[in-house]
């Protein structure tokens, strides 16, 4: 079983649908990162959390440290949106990041 | 800016070649990474560098070479004791308490 689980794997919205792609973890981290891949291949590094609740425009980041959960949501979809969208954490104590296999996300206008 | 900067964005190499990914950084980061991608897969690390003149290997090391001479270079080798090169390569960097920075790629196709 994969340490950082992804659901769903793909999802598919029309244009201004609300948006929640969601990230499971098993081990303890000191981070959690969302990304973004857009299908040239490049990452851009979207939230890094510890606790709590972050935003920035139209997406919202959460996590649950108890529950080893986070969320990634986005509102008001644009197509603009359609990307990978990947779920990273950073161990506890590890410099490294695992990183889930990412959510395919498409939104038709 | 302050960024990564991958290159080639395209490569291509014969069997039995060695080749080199280049990945230079302007964010003054202590810390590099190098990830492959495979279709369908989460990124894995390859090998990754806390310090200059430091490295450790990650978790698909086999294959794969790197030095950190200068703290804005990490360049990694696909040397041809890899066996399954063709893949997507992502180089990162980050500091301490920050996230992270990643560059656009480089995809290699062995021909």
């Amino acid at each position: 079983k994969n340490e950082v689980e992804q659901s769903p794997q793909n999802l598919t919205a029309q244009e201004g649908e609300f948006i929640t792609i969601n990230c499971s973890y098993s081990v303890g981290i000191s981070a959690l990162h969302w990304l973004q891949q857009h299908p040239g291949g490049g990452i851009v590094s979207l939230f890094m959390l510890s606790s709590g609740k972050k935003k920035h425009g139209r997406l919202i980041a959460t996590i649950n440290i108890q529950e080893k959960h986070s969320s990634l949501h986005i509102t008001a979809s644009h197509p603009r949106d359609s990307a990978v969208y990947i779920c990273a954490v950073r161990i506890q104590g590890a410099q490294k990041l695992v990183f889930g296999q990412g959510t395919r996300l498409t939104i038709n206008p | 800016d302050g960024g990564i900067t991958q290159s080639p964005k395209y490569l291509f190499r014969k069997e039995g070649q060695n080749v080199t990914l280049s990945c230079e950084q302007n964010l003054n980061h202590d810390a590099m990474y190098w990830y492959r991608q495979d279709p369908g897969q989460g990124l894995r690390l390859i090998y990754y560098s806390q310090i200059v003149n430091d490295f450790q290997k990650g978790d698909i090391a086999e294959g794969y070479s790197v030095s950190r001479e200068k703290k804005e270079s990490f360049p990694l080798t696909v040397t041809s004791a890899q066996k399954n090169p063709t893949a997507f390569y992502l180089c990162a960097s980050s500091a301490a308490n920050y996230g992270y920075t990643f560059g656009s790629g480089t995809r290699l196709t062995v021909v």
